[in-house]
C-alpha cells in the first residue's frame, strides 16, 4: 500500500526485553522520524534521519537506537524496555526540499511495557 | 528552549457551537506555527499554518491568526460539527530544522 505504515499497531512486551518497532514509507521521502506520544506531554521527537544511513537524536533519545540501512525504513529498537517507554509510538516522513513543517504521519505503535 | 503550551481539556461542546483552543508559543526566533490535527485511530494531519505575523491559516472552517504581539495562534471554527472530534495540536517550527515542537494536544468531543 502507498504511504507510510507502522508494525506492530499494538505490542505488550515484558520489561527488559528488545522489541522493534518496524516504520515503511513509499515515497522515497529523505527524511523520516519517530515520536513518542505520552498524556501531557504531547509529541515528543525520539530520533530523525535525513537520508539512509544518516541518522540523529531528538528530545528523548535515551533507551532508543534506530537504523537507517534503506530509504524506505526507519526501525526503532527498544534495547530493554521499561515501562515508562510504554507509550504511543508515531513514525513520519517529510520530503526533502518540500516543506519542511508537511510531516506524514503513520497510524501510530501502542506499545504497553509490563 | 522553545516550547509550545495549549489550553488543557477535554473539550465537550454541542453541534454548531463555536469553538476556540488557546496556543501560545516560546521561542527563541522567528517561528512558523501549525495546527495538527489527529481523528481517532489515525496519525496527525496539518490543519492549517500561517508562517509570518498576521498571517491568517484556514482550513475546513477552522482558522487561526499568528499574534507576534501575544505570541498566540488560537484556533477558531465558527460552527462545530460531530465529525470535528478528535485531538488539536499547535506546532512551532524554527528556522532550518525540520523539528517541529508540540503542545500537548486538546481533546475535543462534539455531541450531536
Amino acid at each position: 500500500d502507498a504511504g507510510i505504515t507502522q508494525s506492530p499497531r499494538y505490542k505488550i512486551t515484558e520489561t527488559g526485553r528488545q522489541v522493534t518497532l518496524m516504520c515503511h514509507q513509499t515515497w522515497s521521502h529523505s527524511y523520516m522520524f519517530w515520536y513518542r506520544q505520552d498524556l501531557g506531554h504531547g509529541l515528543r521527537l525520539i530520533y530523525y534521519s535525513a537520508a539512509a544511513d544518516i541518522t540523529d537524536k531528538g528530545e528523548v533519545p535515551d533507551g532508543y537506537v534506530v537504523s537507517r540501512s534503506k530509504t524506505e525504513n526507519f526501525p526503532l529498537t527498544l534495547e530493554s524496555a521499561t515501562r515508562s517507554q510504554t507509550s504511543v509510538y508515531f513514525c513520519a516522513s517529510n520530503v526533502a526540499g518540500g516543506p519542511k513543517h508537511e510531516q506524514y504521519f503513520g497510524p501510530g505503535t501502542r506499545l504497553t511495557v509490563t | 528552549g522553545d516550547s509550545v503550551t495549549q489550553m488543557e481539556g477535554p473539550v465537550t461542546l454541542s453541534e454548531e457551537a463555536f469553538l476556540t483552543i488557546n496556543c501560545t508559543y516560546t521561542a527563541t526566533g522567528y517561528p512558523s506555527l501549525f495546527w495538527y490535527v489527529q481523528y481517532p485511530g489515525e496519525g496527525l494531519q496539518l490543519l492549517l499554518k500561517a508562517t509570518k505575523a498576521d498571517d491568517k491559516g484556514s482550513n475546513k472552517g477552522f482558522e487561526a491568526t499568528y499574534r507576534k504581539e501575544t505570541t498566540s495562534f488560537h484556533l477558531e471554527k465558527g460552527s462545530v460539527q460531530v465529525s470535528d472530534s478528535a485531538v488539536y495540536f499547535c506546532a512551532l517550527l524554527l528556522g532550518s530544522a525540520r523539528q517541529l515542537t508540540f503542545g500537548s494536544g486538546t481533546q475535543l468531543t462534539v455531541l450531536p
